[in-house]
């Protein structure tokens, strides 16, 4: 079975210093892994994909992921947060067959002036 | 690129009424999913649809829940009769390729329920 866990539930960041949301999948093949952020009474937004092509994946907003197998791990960063990086950020893990999406936990992100 | 449309944003009902979301796909999307977010979690699915046939039910409550998508396009989510727990944000989202995990889904802005 497909699982993704995000390992920190809050994350709470200074403004101008860097953002790390953490996401461990486990899986018996390599799956296809996004990152969505969530604004307060918005929809879900794609930040990033990674589809097995380079391992370093840039974002949106200045965000970007890498994918470690032998960790199997797509940490989210940002080098500089903002005031409007405030959100929740889901990574989710899809598979081909059946294009199921599973999500993590989510991480809630806190900015501080 | 009209996104995907569900409506309506907010609704309050009681408990054991019944009540009934819309999702509006992205045109030629073929795969369309509900999710049911409760606060403080990550989305879990519902339903999923390729088409007008369901792929994934298994974590549907078909005592309560029913959804459908006619001609493969739009699609009603319905909750009769609705509980407490059911207090959620439902996320409607589409996909366009079956079998390519290459492609996202794109979410509606949900519909908040609330049961009083």
């Amino acid at each position: 079975a497909q699982s993704v866990t995000q390992l920190d539930s809050h994350v709470s960041v200074s403004e101008g210093t860097p953002v790390l949301l953490r996401c461990n999948y486990s899986s018996s093949y390599s799956p296809s892994l996004f990152w969505y952020v969530q604004h307060p009474n918005k929809g879900l937004q794609l930040l990033l994909k990674y589809t097995s092509a380079a391992t370093l994946v840039k974002g949106i907003n200045g965000f970007e992921a890498e994918f470690k197998k032998s960790e199997t791990s797509f940490h989210l960063t940002k080098p500089s947060a903002h005031m409007s990086d405030a959100a929740e950020y889901f990574c989710v893990a899809i598979k081909a067959a059946g294009n199921k999406l599973t999500f993590g936990g989510g991480t809630r992100v806190l900015v501080k002036p | 690129e009209a996104g995907v449309a569900q409506s309506p944003r907010y609704k309050i009902i009681e408990k054991r009424q019944s009540v009934a979301f819309w999702c509006n796909p992205i045109s030629g999307h073929a795969t369309l999913y509900w999710y049911q977010q409760i606060l403080g979690q990550g989305p879990k699915l519902l339903i999923q649809f390729q088409n007008n046939g369901v792929v994934d039910d298994s974590q549907l409550p078909k005592d309560r829940f029913s959804a459908e998508r006619l001609k493969g396009v739009d699609s009603t989510l319905k909750i009769q009769p609705a509980k407490l727990e059911d207090s959620a944000v439902y996320l409607c989202a589409s996909s366009l390729d079956w079998g390519n995990r290459n492609t996202e889904a794109f979410f509606g802005q949900g519909t908040r329920l609330t049961v009083v």
